[in-house]
C-alpha cells in the first residue's frame, strides 16, 4: 500500500527553528508537496520538490532525498503565525496524490 | 473574490436526507476535485474530474456522486447523508501541469449529519 508518515503534533518556540519531517513509500514519484493549513480554513501551497536537494523560499525550506523516501520542512525564526497544520503530499507514478495526515505545528510565546 | 468558491459552507442535517454540495471556480483549470477531511486521517480524495466529460472515483466515492456542470462547476451530491459522512469537505482544482501541480482549494464545506 502507499503510505506517508509525519509526527502529529510538535511544538516550538517563537523565534526559533523547527523542522518537520515526512517519510513515503508510494507507487513510483513524481513530486513531493507540502501545504500549510490554519485550523479551519483550506491547505495553501508551499514548496514542490521533485529533484534530490533543498530548496529555499524566504523563511521556509524543504528537502528531498528520494533514496531514502524522505523529506523535511524547515521553518525559520518562527512567528506565532506559523501555528498551522503541515501536510506532506506526494505525487505517485499515476499523478495521484497521496497525502499524509499533516503535522500540526503549535508556537509558544 | 475567491478564485474556487463552495456553498454551503457550513451546513447541518439529518440522516437520510439528499445534500449537495457546489464549487465554482475562476481560475480556468480543467482538473477538479472533491476531497473530506476528517480530524487525524488528513485528505482524502472522493472523486475528481480532468474535464468536463471525464469523471473519475477517488479512493471514498461510495455514498457520493458528482456532476461537473461545466469546466468552472463542480458539484458533490450525497444521495442519503448518514453520520459517518460528517466531516469537511474541500474542492480543489489544478492546472494539471507538470511543473509544480499545485492545488488551489476552496474554503471548505463543514458538513454535520446528525
Amino acid at each position: 500500500g502507499q503510505n506517508i508518515d509525519q509526527p502529529t503534533e510538535m511544538t516550538a518556540t517563537e523565534g526559533a527553528i523547527v523542522q518537520i519531517n515526512c517519510t513515503y513509500q508510494t507507487s513510483g514519484f513524481n513530486g513531493l508537496f507540502w501545504y500549510q493549513q490554519h485550523a479551519g480554513e483550506a491547505p495553501t501551497f508551499l514548496s514542490y520538490n521533485v529533484l534530490d536537494g533543498l530548496e529555499e523560499k524566504g523563511r521556509f525550506s524543504s528537502f528531498l532525498s528520494r533514496s531514502k523516501g524522505y523529506s523535511y520542512l524547515l521553518l525559520k525564526e518562527l512567528q506565532m503565525k506559523d501555528s498551522a497544520s503541515y501536510l506532506c503530499a506526494v505525487w505517485d507514478s499515476n499523478y495521484q496524490l497521496i497525502w499524509g495526515a499533516g503535522t500540526k505545528l503549535i508556537i509558544k510565546p | 473574490d475567491a478564485d474556487v468558491t463552495q456553498t454551503p459552507r457550513n451546513r447541518i442535517t439529518k440522516t437520510g436526507k439528499r445534500i449537495m454540495l457546489e464549487c465554482s471556480q475562476t481560475k480556468g483549470h480543467d482538473r477538479m476535485y472533491w476531497y473530506r477531511q476528517d480530524p487525524g486521517l488528513g485528505l482524502r480524495l472522493i472523486y475528481y474530474s480532468f474535464d468536463v466529460k471525464d469523471i473519475n472515483k477517488g479512493e471514498i466515492s461510495d455514498g457520493y456522486s458528482v456532476s461537473r456542470q461545466a469546466q468552472a462547476k463542480f458539484s458533490l451530491s450525497l444521495e442519503s447523508a448518514i453520520p459517518n459522512q460528517t466531516a469537511l469537505y474541500f474542492c480543489a482544482t489544478g492546472s494539471g501541469g507538470r511543473d509544480t501541480g499545485e492545488l488551489f482549494f476552496g474554503e471548505g464545506s463543514r458538513l454535520t449529519v446528525l
